[in-house]
C-alpha cells in the first residue's frame, strides 16, 4: 500500500523567512495530494491540493510542487507570518472517478514555528 | 460552511470501560471517518463508512467498533477501553462522488484512559 514520508518534523523559521516542507510516496498511482493546516486545539483544515495533471499551484503565499517521477511533493510558505505556526500535514491518495474510494494516507505531520 | 461536530472535546475514562465518540454531519456526506492522532505518528485511519450501515476497516481498527445508522452519524466506539487508546480522535466526511474531494475533519475528541 501507499506510504508517505514527510520531513522535517520540525521547522522553526524569521518571520519573513520561506518554509519548505517535503513529502514523498511510494505508490505512482496516487493521484491526489493535498496539504492540511493544523492549529493547536483543533482539526486538521485542508489548506492547498494538487492533482497530478499539475506540476506547481500556488494561493497568495502559499504553492504546492508535484515531481511525479521523482514521487514527491512539496509544500512552499513565502514571507512566513507567527499565524502560520502550525502542524501541517501532507497526503496522497488515487482519484478513482465514479469508481472506488481511494482513501488519504498522511505524513507524520510537521511542526512549524515562526519566530517573530 | 460544512461542519463536523463531536460532542465529546474531552474523556476521561477506566480501564475496561465502554466508551462512545460521536460525530454528526451537516453537509449529507456520503463517506464518514474516524482517525487517530498521536504525536510522531500522523493521522492513522480507524474505520470509514461509505454509506448508512456500512463500514470498512482502516489501518488500525483493532479494539475499536463503529456504527453508522443514519447517514449524518458515524460512532466510534471502544468496546473495552484500554490505557493504550489515550489519544486525540478525529472524526471526518466528504462527499462521496469520487475521491479526492476535500475531506473535513471535526475539532477532536481527547480520549484519556486511566
Amino acid at each position: 500500500g501507499e506510504n508517505v514520508e514527510q520531513h522535517p518534523s520540525t521547522l522553526s523559521v524569521q518571520e519573513g523567512d520561506s518554509a519548505v516542507i517535503k513529502c514523498t510516496y511510494s505508490d505512482s498511482a496516487s493521484n491526489y495530494f493535498p496539504w492540511y493546516k493544523q492549529e493547536l486545539g483543533k482539526g486538521p483544515q485542508l489548506i492547498i491540493d494538487i492533482r497530478s495533471n499539475v506540476g506547481e499551484k500556488k494561493d497568495q503565499r502559499i504553492a504546492v510542487t508535484l515531481n511525479k517521477t521523482a514521487k514527491h511533493f512539496s509544500l512552499h510558505i513565502t514571507e512566513t507570518q507567527p499565524e502560520d505556526s502550525a502542524v501541517y500535514f501532507c497526503a496522497a491518495s488515487t482519484l478513482n472517478y465514479g469508481g472506488s474510494q481511494g482513501n488519504l494516507i498522511f505524513g507524520k505531520g510537521t511542526k512549524l514555528s515562526v519566530k517573530p | 460552511d460544512v461542519k463536523v461536530t463531536q460532542s465529546s472535546r474531552y474523556l476521561v475514562k477506566r480501564t475496561g470501560e465502554k466508551v462512545f465518540l460521536e460525530c454528526v454531519q451537516d453537509m449529507d456526506h456520503e463517506n464518514m471517518f474516524w482517525y487517530r492522532q498521536d504525536p510522531g505518528l500522523g493521522l492513522r485511519l480507524i474505520y470509514f463508512s461509505y454509506d448508512v450501515k456500512m463500514k470498512e476497516k482502516g489501518d488500525i481498527p483493532e479494539g475499536y467498533s463503529v456504527s453508522r445508522e443514519k447517514k449524518e452519524r458515524f460512532s466510534l466506539i471502544l468496546e473495552s477501553a484500554s490505557t493504550n487508546q489515550t489519544s486525540m480522535y478525529l472524526c471526518a466526511s466528504n462527499t462521496g462522488q469520487f475521491s479526492g474531494n476535500t475531506i473535513y475533519f471535526g475539532e477532536g475528541s481527547w480520549l484519556t484512559v486511566v
